[in-house]
């Protein structure tokens, strides 16, 4: 079983649609949580940490179930700029700070 | 602030060749650098740590005198895939973390913009 897991999509949406992601985590010492973005051929960039009071950057939205070890990503009012994909990641910091990344959510915003 | 490059950006070489890829941290010193490689449709593999003046850690099932890593200051990171073969080719990517006070692990990395290494 993968550390991370993600549902690889790809999830196709119109423009405006919310769209929420899943991830689950197998390591209950995973310790921060993070999702990334990635686009195609390029390097994975920080989107925003999650934490477990649930948090919000504009129109997304954050939440982490550490009981359930899982994390959620919602993305509301979807734009052709979202298109790209989602990386869910944990941390570890008892080893050296390591990332573990998921496979990644395909998210593809159509006109 | 806080920019990596890597060099170079694409490479295609004949098989059992030797191909070095570097990693630098712009405008931050960086005591730890990481190396990752992706497969396509697949998630970024950490392959290895490497903290500067000394060895570099590999995770289990990366053997470590194919994918040499030398960390010999702090801006610069090598990797060099030594007698590449086609399954080698992959997406590479550094990452590196600023070295500030207190404890290090906390501190973000920053991912370089990576490598396609495509071995015929």
């Amino acid at each position: 079983r993968k550390e991370v897991e993600q549902d690889p999509g790809p999830f196709n949406v119109p423009e405006g649609a919310t769209v929420a992601f899943n991830c689950t985590y197998s390591n209950s010492a995973s310790q921060s949580f993070f999702w990334y973005r990635q686009d195609c051929r390029k390097e994975p960039k920080l989107l925003m940490s999650v934490y477990s009071s649930g948090n919000e950057d504009g129109r997304f939205t954050a939440q982490l179930n550490r009981a359930s070890q899982y994390i959620s990503l919602l993305i509301r009012d979807s734009k052709l700029s979202d298109s790209a994909t989602y990386l869910c990641v944990v941390k570890r910091w008892n080893q050296g700070g390591k990332l573990i990344f998921g496979q990644g959510t395909e998210l593809s915003v159509k006109p | 602030g806080a920019v990596v490059s890597q060099h170079p950006s694409w490479v295609i070489c004949k098989s059992g060749t030797s191909v070095k890829i570097e990693c630098r941290s712009l405008d931050f010193q960086a005591t730890t650098m990481f190396w990752y490689r992706q497969f396509p449709k697949q998630s970024l593999m950490l392959m290895a740590t490497s903290n500067e003046g000394s060895k570099a850690t590999y995770e289990q099932g990366v053997e470590k005198d194919k994918f040499l890593i030398n960390h010999a200051s702090l801006t610069l990171s090598t990797l060099t895939v030594t007698s590449a073969h086609p399954e080698d080719s992959s997406f590479y990517i550094c990452s590196a973390r600023e070295r500030l006070a207190g404890r290090s692990s906390y501190n973000e990395q920053f991912f370089g913009p990576g490598t396609r290494l495509t071995v015929l």
